[in-house]
């Protein structure tokens, strides 16, 4: 089945302390992006990488890092989280940056708490 | 990028028809425009797309004015599943473009027993 797969899909962490949020999907994608809910504000895309080594920011990419070793994967790192990172998180996939017609697969999310 | 609007709810009743309206006047002749929808506690999901033509598929259809400055999804028969936001959004395949999805406020659809 195809997906993408997130984890943890709960975590609830203090001021400081690093993190990583895991990104993986089966469907040998090229382009995968990580995005933030926030009530009022919607969906807002954090990082993206189009391919294996390529990462570029969106539009809201302050406090996180992201790396693309491998093509499944994509972990999204707060190095040292503060409570305005608080928020529902995203990870998307689609095959190719070429082809807007494709459709996103989204992970199930992750509600990160910081306190 | 070019914006969509569409209304923030609407409501239907169950095994009703549903059409949902979504306004880009500033759509280009590169975009794409997709639907999308995002269930209660869930990531959104896909749901249709199209460039100039109406679309039919299994979850809902898709009509686009012939200006192609709006567009509106249709659910042939609602049901309490289909309750979600619904966002609609444009993807360009200009050269540069990313596949960077611009969601707005979406509407919100509340289907009734």
């Amino acid at each position: 089945e195809a997906q993408v797969t997130q984890n943890p899909r709960y975590l609830i962490t203090v001021t400081g302390k690093k993190l990583t949020v895991t990104c993986s999907q089966n469907m040998n994608h090229e382009y995968m992006s990580w995005y933030r809910q926030d009530p009022g504000l919607g969906l807002r895309q954090i990082y993206y990488s189009m391919n294996v080594e390529v990462t570029d920011k969106g539009d809201v990419p302050e406090g996180y890092k992201v790396s693309r070793k491998e093509k499944r994967n994509f972990p999204l790192i707060l190095e040292s989280p503060s409570p305005n990172q608080t928020s529902l998180y995203f990870c998307a996939s689609t095959t190719t940056v070429r082809d807007p017609y494709t459709e996103a697969f989204f992970g199930q999310g992750t509600r990160l708490t910081v306190v | 990028d070019a914006k969509t609007t569409q209304p923030n709810s609407m409501e239907s009743n169950e095994e009703e028809p549903v059409h949902l309206p979504c306004n880009h006047s500033t759509i280009s002749g590169t975009d794409y425009i997709h639907w999308y929808r995002q269930l209660p506690s869930q990531g959104p999901e896909y749901v249709i797309h199209g460039l100039t033509s109406n679309v039919n598929n299994r979850m809902a259809s898709l009509a686009i004015a012939e200006d192609r400055k709006s567009s509106t999804l249709i659910l042939h028969r609602a049901t309490l599943r289909d309750a979600a936001v619904y966002y609609c959004i444009l993807r360009s395949f200009a050269r540069g473009a990313t596949n960077k999805l611009i969601f707005g406020t979406g509407t919100l659809l509340a289907v009734q027993p």
